[in-house]
This record gives structure tokens, C-alpha cells and sequence, in this order.
């Protein structure tokens, strides 16, 4: 069975510092990684996404996450943080191999931007 | 990009009614659509697969007689909850699925919350 884990529910960072927000994968295929951005009263934007295309991939905001097989990871990492980046992040895989759309989410982590 | 739109954002009931949200696709036709819930501090869980024009298929341990979803057409679904109780208190969030020319992606709702007194 697919699953996420987010390894930190809440994260800490000074504006202008990088951000990193981690994620651990399980999958029995090739899996589809996401992370999407949550803000208060807002619907769910997709930052990134990995299809096994470049293990590096870049999204928008200026953030990236790099697919490592090996260690089943897809940390989300951005040089340096914005106020306006204060938000809830979830890592996000497909749940099967045949691209029906069906996603699973992680539990999803709380980043505080402070000035 | 594709737009997903809710209505109502937000809706309180008294126990015992019936509440019904719509999803609505506003620029692409979204053959299957997914509903999720969202508890307070917590992580988004699908409840269930709406297909247009068939049944909807459910997620194990959600009641299908309480959650009734009608995928009339490309563009809407609606979930229905029905004899609400407090504990269905939550938020609830759609997503349309999009086919474009590098697979599908999902583009969610803003969501509505949904408070039973």
C-alpha cells in the first residue's frame, strides 16, 4: 500500500532562511510524489510534482523537493523563506499505478515563518 | 489553470437536517471528481470517488447512506449529508480531475465548512 509520512508536524523559520520540510514515501511501484500548499480559506495549490521524469524537480514559489529512491524520500526544501509562505504543506502520493487521480495524503506540516 | 469551485463555504445546521454541497468545475470538465474531509489540524481524507454518471464508489468505513454523492455531469457533483450529527462537523473539500496532455492532475476547491449544532 502507498503512504506518506511527514516527519514534522510544525516547523520554525526566520524570513530569509531556507526551509526544508521532509517526507518519507512507501511504495510497492514507481510512485507519483506531490506537495501541495494549503492556506487558511483557500483551496489546495499543487507546488510540485515528480512523475519520474528528473529526480529534481522545481515548482513554483521558488520551491523544489528532490525524489531520492534510496533513501524513499521527497523532502521539500526552498533557499529562503517569505512571509507569505506561511501555510500548511502536505506531501502527497498516488495511490495506484494506473494514474487514477486517487491521492494519498500525508498529515501534513505546519510552517511559521517569523520575521 | 482549472478552477474548482464550492458553494456553499459555509453552512451550519442543527442536528438532524441534511446538507447538501456542490463541486463544481468551472472551466474544464472533470470526468471523476473526489471528496475529502479535513478534521481541525489534521491531514485530508478521501471519502470517496464520484464518477459522472455512475455510482460513486466510497472509501472503506464511510457510510454511503450518510454521504450521498450525484455526479449529474461534467461539471458537478454534490454531497449530501444527511440526519447530521455533530461529529460530521468538518471541513469538506472536492477535487476535478483534469486529463491534460501530462496526465491527470487535481485541482481542489477552497472547500466548505460544515458545522452541525
Amino acid at each position: 500500500a502507498q503512504s506518506v509520512t511527514q516527519l514534522d508536524s510544525h516547523v520554525s523559520v526566520s524570513e530569509g532562511t531556507p526551509v526544508l520540510l521532509r517526507c518519507n514515501y512507501s511504495s510497492s511501484y514507481s510512485p507519483s510524489l506531490f506537495w501541495y500548499v494549503q492556506h487558511p480559506n483557500k483551496g489546495l495549490q499543487l507546488l510540485l510534482k515528480y512523475t519520474s521524469a528528473a529526480t529534481l524537480v522545481k515548482g513554483i514559489n521558488g520551491f523544489e523537493a528532490e525524489f531520492k529512491k534510496s533513501e524513499t524520500s521527497f523532502h521539500l526544501t526552498k533557499p529562503s523563506a517569505h512571509m507569505s509562505d506561511a501555510a500548511e504543506y502536505f506531501c502527497v502520493v498516488s495511490a495506484y499505478s494506473s494514474n487514477t487521480g486517487k491521492l494519498i495524503f500525508g498529515q501534513g506540516t505546519t510552517l511559521q515563518v517569523k520575521p | 489553470g482549472a478552477v474548482v469551485s464550492q458553494h456553499p463555504s459555509r453552512v451550519i445546521c442543527k442536528s438532524g437536517t441534511s446538507v447538501k454541497i456542490e463541486c463544481r468545475s468551472l472551466d474544464f470538465q472533470a470526468t471523476t471528481m473526489f471528496w475529502y474531509r479535513q478534521f481541525p489540524k489534521q491531514s485530508l481524507m478521501l471519502m470517496a470517488t464520484s464518477n459522472e454518471g455512475s455510482k460513486a464508489t466510497y472509501e472503506q468505513g464511510v457510510e454511503k447512506d450518510k454521504f450521498l454523492i450525484n455526479h449529474a455531469s461534467l461539471t458537478l457533483s454534490t454531497l449530501t449529508v444527511t440526519s447530521a450529527h455533530p461529529e460530521d462537523s468538518s471541513f469538506y473539500i472536492c477535487s476535478g480531475t483534469l486529463n491534460s496532455g501530462q496526465g491527470n492532475e487535481q485541482f481542489f476547491g477552497p472547500g466548505t465548512r460544515l458545522t452541525v449544532l
